[in-house]
């Protein structure tokens, strides 16, 4: 069975600048998580989807953070503009009951 | 409301001897508990988990943990370290009145000397 799948699995972008990363969850798997995980500490949830609705997006910045999930499958996170403090490993999960999450390998963001 | 704490931030050991990573954890509800451990540019991959059956948990190469109620503890253990076991290893905390939603703690980075 294969993982979760996300690119680019690295990006350098300078402040002001946009980027947008991919994940593709295990086939089935009906919830789609992002995560911010800063350097030095634990993940943290910006947004979990349901099929292609949002669950829970409490914690996404959305005055620069948008994320979508338009056929239920494949999911984008998008940064528009970048700041400093963006830079981050970006990780993406999925799940098939809500209880047990798979994790992708992760996006390094470096925002210079 | 859930929360982990981690008590260590960095754990050093010597291959072979044993490991214990120590892991506190609040929830108003029956919680089930994670560890899960990441390798260097690699991501989460899950160890073990408690979900209310046993409360010594088996999981993957070699690790156990407990889950002590009384003590709302949940310590990660191995008896020999391996050099592959260096890593950093997340406790995490998921409840129903959270909405199964997944609260890491901080993290221990374990380094393996040989």
């Amino acid at each position: 069975e294969a993982g979760v799948a996300q690119s680019p699995r690295y990006k350098i972008i300078e402040k002001r600048q946009s980027v947008a990363f991919w994940c593709n969850p295990i086939s089935g798997h009906a919830t789609l998580y992002w995560y911010q995980q800063i350097l030095g500490q634990g993940p943290k949830l910006l947004i979990q989807f349901q099929n292609n609705g949002v669950v829970d997006d409490s914690q996404l910045p959305k005055d620069r953070f948008s994320a979508e999930r338009l056929k239920g499958v494949d999911s984008t996170l998008k940064i528009q503009p970048a700041k400093l403090e963006d830079s981050a490993v970006y990780l993406c999960a999925s799940s098939f009951n809500r209880r047990e999450q798979y994790f992708g390998p992760g996006t390094r963001l470096t925002v210079t | 409301a859930q929360s982990v704490t981690q008590l260590d931030s960095h754990v050093s050991v010597s291959e072979g001897t044993p490991v214990l990573l120590r892991c506190n954890y609040s929830s108003s509800y029956s919680p089930s508990l994670f560890w899960y451990v990441q390798h260097p540019n690699k991501g989460l991959q899950l160890l073990l988990k408690y979900t209310s059956a046993a409360t010594l948990v088996k999981g993957i190469n070699g690790f156990e943990a407990e889950f002590k109620k009384s003590e709302t503890s949940f310590h990660l253990t191995k008896p020999s370290a391996h050099m592959s076991d260096a890593a950093e290893y997340f406790c995490v905390v998921s409840d129903r009145g959270a909405g199964n939603m997944l609260t890491f703690g901080g993290g221990t980075r374990l380094m393996v000397k040989p």
